[in-house]
């Protein structure tokens, strides 16, 4: 089976930056992808990495080391409005990686 | 225009009721999905169409059944609610492609809330 551990909750002030761990345990691996929800809405896309090495979207940033099995998600220059839950994801190579398996979720509190 | 939608967006119901959420996709994909997201945030899946095939079936109890009758809607019908199938159900879709998610990006509903008393 797929596990992904991630801390449960990371709190930060507006404009710092914060990094946001995922290490996961696949029988099969086939990339690492992030999600952010807010309360109340629907979990949206926000990065992925196929390959080792630093994805960077804006603000924000993703991680991989596939020889760790870990990866992380950095967010720059916080807004209140980051304040949120990011899960990680990977796809499940046993159903022809059309499932995707959600971590545990992190919830991001940014405060003024 | 609304890429996933879900209905109804809050259900409030008693214990023994069947219940039914739609779901609709008007982005084009040929794969559905059934999430179900608990009091602590944890998302699972359920189910999995693609093209109105049933493709992933996770150990829910036969309680639930999803319905597909085109590749552009999915439903799921309750029986016979109990207490702990409180909890918000997402629906989502994604293009198939021969690797199945490409990316791992999932496009999803705003969910629907379902409370049991």
């Amino acid at each position: 089976g797929q596990s992904l551990e991630q801390p449960s909750e990371v709190t930060a002030v507006e404009g710092a930056i914060v990094q946001i761990n995922c290490t996961y345990q696949t029988s099969g691996f086939y990339g690492l992808s992030w999600y952010q929800q807010h309360d109340g809405g629907a979990p949206t896309f926000l990065s992925y990495n196929g390959l080792d090495g630093l994805e960077e979207t804006g603000r924000f940033s993703s991680f991989l080391s596939r020889s760790d099995s870990y990866g992380y998600l950095l967010l720059q220059e916080l807004q209140m409005k980051d304040s949120a839950s990011y899960f990680c994801a990977v796809r499940d190579p046993n159903t022809g990686f059309q499932k995707l398996v959600f971590g545990t979720g992190t919830r991001l509190l940014v405060s003024p | 225009d609304t890429a996933v939608s879900q209905t109804p967006k809050y259900l409030v119901t008693q214990m023994g009721n069947d219940k039914s959420i739609k779901c609709e996709q008007n982005l084009g994909h040929d794969t559905m999905y059934w999430y179900k997201q608990d009091s602590k945030k944890f998302l699972k899946i359920m189910f999995s169409y693609n093209n109105k095939e049933l493709i992933i079936n996770e150990t829910v109890p036969n309680r639930f059944s999803p319905k597909s009758p085109d590749k552009a809607h999915l439903n799921l019908h309750i029986n016979s609610l109990e207490l702990g199938d409180s909890a918000v159900y997402f629906c989502a879709s994604s293009p198939r492609t021969s690797g199945g998610l490409k990316t791992g990006e999932l496009f999803f509903g705003e969910g629907s809330r379902l409370t049991v008393l």
